[in-house]
């Protein structure tokens, strides 16, 4: 069965400086991979995601996420922080692309800012 | 933009009650899913539709059940709400892409927050 691990369930950050939000996933053949973030309050919102081709991926809001076979990973990066992105990042697995296709969650990371 | 709508924002209900908790989007998604979302637990999938009266089993469906009798809506049902059922509810929604692809972007509602008391 797949799965995704985040590693770090808090992290704090100032604002204007750099982030990097890991995750691992657990699946033996090539993952679809995503990143979510829920502002308080609200749902769920996609912020980028992998399906092959070159490993590293932009999404909105200035984030980024390489993938990296070797390591099981696929880290969401922001190169300076802004008081808004203050939110709590799921990393999501999904197998295939059909029809039946279901996201596996990890546990998320909850960032905070500080001015 | 799509709109995901769940009908009710903050439910308060007492154990063994029936609880309807209601989604409605608005793009003719396929794909409807409700999850559940516990502090320290992620999201975890309760059921999910791939299309009108088809429904499957996701990781936890013990002590709910689903109905979609409409493409539009995607109902989770409480038959007897107990008190570890309070949590957060998250209904989504997916269509396929131009390739006939589900990319896995999930369309969320804001949250249904039930207590039982």
């Amino acid at each position: 069965a797949q799965s995704v691990t985040q590693p770090d369930i808090h992290i704090t950050v100032s604002e204007g400086a750099s982030l990097e939000l890991r995750c691992n996933y657990s699946y033996g053949a090539t993952p679809y991979l995503f990143w979510y973030v829920q502002s308080p309050g609200q749902g769920l919102q996609l912020l980028l995601k992998y399906f092959s081709g070159d490993t590293l991926v932009q999404g909105i809001k200035g984030f980024e996420a390489e993938f990296k076979r070797s390591q099981s990973s696929f880290n969401l990066r922001k190169p300076s922080v802004h008081w808004s992105d203050a939110a709590e990042y799921f990393c999501a697995v999904a197998r295939y692309t059909g029809t039946a296709s279901k996201l596996t969650f990890g546990t998320g990371t909850r960032l905070q800012v500080t001015l | 933009d799509v709109k995901v709508t769940q009908s009710s924002r903050y439910l308060v209900k007492r154990t063994g009650e029936k609880v309807f908790l209601e989604c409605v989007q608005d793009m003719d998604h396929e794909n409807m899913f409700w999850y559940r979302q516990d502090p320290g637990l992620g999201l975890r999938l309760i059921y999910f539709s791939y299309d009108v009266k088809m429904k499957e089993k996701g990781d936890i469906p013990e002590g709910y059940s689903v109905s979609r009798e409409k493409k539009e809506r995607f109902s989770l049902i409480l038959e007897s709400a107990s008190t570890n059922q309070t949590s957060m509810y998250l209904c989504a929604s997916r269509t396929k892409t131009s390739g006939g692809y589900y990319t896995g972007e999930l369309f969320f509602g804001e949250g249904s927050r039930l207590t039982v008391l």
